[in-house]
């Protein structure tokens, strides 16, 4: 099956700093989503982007699907931006929506 | 508009037991697909069903079991639960499709603890 690395897999900021957090995929995929879980477990979408650039506030996130691999962009971290990131997708391969996740990324931003 | 749901939150089970875990998905949605998180890991897939018939199957044992109803609501079901079974489960919706499932929203979680 698919491959899904994220690097780096802890990150810890100061509170303004920005990060990029990467996603590598090793075959074609349908569908990329990132996320965000937060401490009580709940995943929230941040990006649908199998293709292309999107913005939303502070995050932006960029998939290079003929390369295989996908950034998620914080600018001006906040501590509320903490928790772990996820970078999932659905490979061409497999019919129906089976998502593959990768291990995530721990951030930590610190006041 | 109300987002994916399940219950129960929480539950506690000792070992053999059985447990039922409940989804509904997002209005208009007909896809349901469920994933287990163990501490530490990324969500791994169990589940998709689509229009009430499986579509996808995660590499779990029989023990697990599922099904969706005919307003796209769904159960998942866990026999002679182990240990290993202690997890977040998680239930996702999507439009679904044929082909094409689309962006795929997720539920608040159920986190059994088998004792």
């Amino acid at each position: 099956g698919i491959q899904v690395e994220q690097s780096p897999p802890d990150l810890i900021l100061q509170e303004g700093a920005n990060s990029t957090l990467r996603c590598n995929f090793s075959d074609s995929v349908n569908n990329l989503q990132w996320f965000h879980q937060n401490p009580w477990g709940q995943l929230i979408n941040l990006f649908y982007i199998p293709s292309g650039t999107k913005q939303n506030g502070r995050l932006s996130a960029t998939t290079v699907a003929t390369e295989r691999y996908s950034l998620l962009y914080i600018s001006s971290s906040q501590t509320t931006d903490s928790g772990v990131y996820f970078c999932a997708v659905e490979d061409q391969e497999t019919s129906g929506s089976r998502l593959t996740f990768g291990e995530g990324t721990q951030l930590t931003v610190n006041p | 508009d109300a987002g994916v749901t399940q219950s129960p939150t929480h539950l506690i089970k000792t070992r053999g037991q059985q447990v039922t875990l409940r989804c509904s998905p997002i209005s208009g949605h007909k896809s349901v697909s469920w994933y287990q998180q163990v501490l530490g890991q990324g969500p791994q897939f169990i589940f998709q069903y689509y229009e009430k018939e499986e579509r996808g199957r995660g590499n779990f044992p029989d023990r697990f079991s599922a099904r969706q109803f005919p307003n796209y609501s769904s159960e998942l079901n866990v026999n002679a639960l182990l240990l290993g079974d202690s997890a977040l489960y998680l239930c996702a919706s999507s439009l679904g499709g044929v082909v094409l499932s689309g962006e795929q929203f997720f539920g608040p979680g159920t986190r059994l603890t088998v004792l």
